[in-house]
């Protein structure tokens, strides 16, 4: 089974600084999607940012980057010009129809 | 905008009591799914669904079973809930095929057992 890991239980950032949330994923297979979802205090859990993984170019959102390294199994998140409202969970998701998502990243901005 | 919603945000329930949740959404999404999010442990799949009456178990269906009667709604049923089912319950929906497979989130459902 596909296994997806976030290192970094909490993470800080300082407004306006830049903070990446690392992931990597277990695969053996070639074509499949990975994801960034943002779940805010009490609100919704909402998508961030997506990338297929037969596109080599890295997907950005805004703010939001990810720098994808398939061969090493890695896709984290850059969050660019942090903002007040970034603070939330994070969660890295594998999807090959069978998503898995990681155990999340608390991220913390401080004004 | 897709919407997907829950039946009750919070809920507190004796050991031994049926729960019911239940999700909707209004995009006529194929799929729809269960899970609970607890800390540390990220999502875990308990129940999915592709189809009306159609259903599958996900990593942690055991205590659990669902149903899905209209395409539209989708339900967790505990059949005789215990402490160590206390939890955040997520229900979220997909649309079947390559529109890169993107879940959309209720917001949530915190069950308490006592």
């Amino acid at each position: 089974a596909q296994t997806v890991t976030q290192s970094q239980p909490e993470m800080s950032v300082q407004e306006a600084e830049t903070v990446t949330l690392s992931c990597t994923y277990d695969t053996s297979e070639s074509d499949y999607y990975l994801f960034w979802y943002k779940q805010p205090p009490s609100r919704q859990m909402i998508l961030v940012i997506r990338q297929e993984a037969y596109k080599q170019q890295n997907a950005t959102e805004n703010r939001f980057s990810v720098n994808f390294q398939k061969a090493a199994k890695s896709f984290s998140l850059k969050i660019s010009d942090s903002q007040l409202g970034d603070a939330a969970m994070y969660f890295c998701a594998y999807d090959n129809n069978d998503m898995r998502f990681g155990a999340g990243t608390r991220l913390t901005v401080k004004p | 905008d897709v919407k997907v919603t829950q039946s009750s945000r919070y809920l507190v329930k004796r050991t031994g009591e049926k729960v019911f949740l239940e999700c909707v959404q209004d995009m006529d999404h194929e799929n729809m799914f269960w899970y609970r999010q607890d800390p540390g442990l990220g999502l875990r799949l308990i129940y999915f669904s592709y189809d009306v009456k159609m259903k599958e178990k996900g990593d942690i269906p055991e205590g659990y079973s669902v149903s899905r009667e209209k395409k539209e709604r989708f339900s967790l049923i505990l059949e005789s809930a215990s402490t160590n089912q206390t939890s955040m319950y997520l229900c979220a929906s997909s649309w079947t095929g390559k529109r890169l497979n993107e879940q959309f989130f209720g917001p949530g459902t915190r069950l308490t057992v006592l």
